[in-house]
């Protein structure tokens, strides 16, 4: 089974604060992506990797970075954490060739910036 | 706005019930997902419907692609309260390289 995990599953920081939440991934996966949940919006795309040391910005990536430093590992930072990054937070990979929607995902990382 | 418009975004009914959740757009998707989420958890994918007009059916669920492959269904029958959750459409447009999601139909299933 592909197995997709978080660091946390709850995080509470401070406005201003850098963040980092990590993803690891067992299944040797060549795309990593992140995206955010909110109630009402769905899922949105933050940023997106299809390989180590490789990064595209999706649709929301104001106020986030990522890094992708080895194959299974892709971390999302908030630079300056705010409040309207109150958020969870999902981790997702798939195989080199997969459709583009065919994704597995990890529990998410539900963050509270106070 | 959303690329993927799903409807209704909450339903509520009696185990045993049908239902049809809808997931619509005004551009042509060369696939589109379903996933099901339950509290906690991240999604899960259920099933991927690739060509005009195509339904797969996965136990009591009946998953549908539009002819014009801009639209979806899903269709429930005799619902379980297992079936309780969060029911999410996805796809990429097509040419796209990223994948949207549909607003997401909370689902309870009342015993």
């Amino acid at each position: 089974d592909v197995k997709v995990t978080q660091s946390s599953r709850y995080l509470v920081k401070r406005t201003g604060e850098k963040v980092f939440l990590e993803c690891v991934q067992d299944m040797d996966h060549e795309n990593m992506f992140w995206y955010r949940q909110d109630p009402g919006l769905g899922l949105r795309l933050i940023y997106f990797s299809y390989d180590v040391k490789m990064k595209e910005k999706g649709d929301i990536p104001e106020g986030y970075s990522v890094s992708r430093e080895k194959k299974e590992r892709f971390s999302l930072i908030l630079e300056s954490a705010s409040t309207n990054q109150t958020s969870m937070y999902l981790c997702a990979s798939s195989p080199e060739g997969a459709r583009i929607g065919e994704q597995y995902f990890g529990p998410g990382t539900r963050l509270t910036v106070t | 706005t959303q690329l993927l418009e799903q409807s209704p975004q909450f339903l509520s009914i009696q185990e045993g019930e049908n239902l049809t959740v809808y997931c619509n757009s005004s551009s042509v998707f060369s696939s589109l997902q379903w996933y099901r989420q339950e509290p906690g958890e991240g999604p899960v994918l259920l099933v991927t419907v690739v060509t005009g007009g195509e339904v797969k059916k996965l136990k009591r669920l009946t998953f549908q692609f539009g002819d014009a492959r801009k639209d979806s269904s899903l269709h429930i029958t005799a619902a379980q309260p297992g079936d309780t959750g969060l029911y999410l459409c996805a796809g990429a447009p097509q040419g796209a390289q990223k994948l949207v999601f549909g607003q997401g139909t909370r689902l309870t299933i009342n015993p």
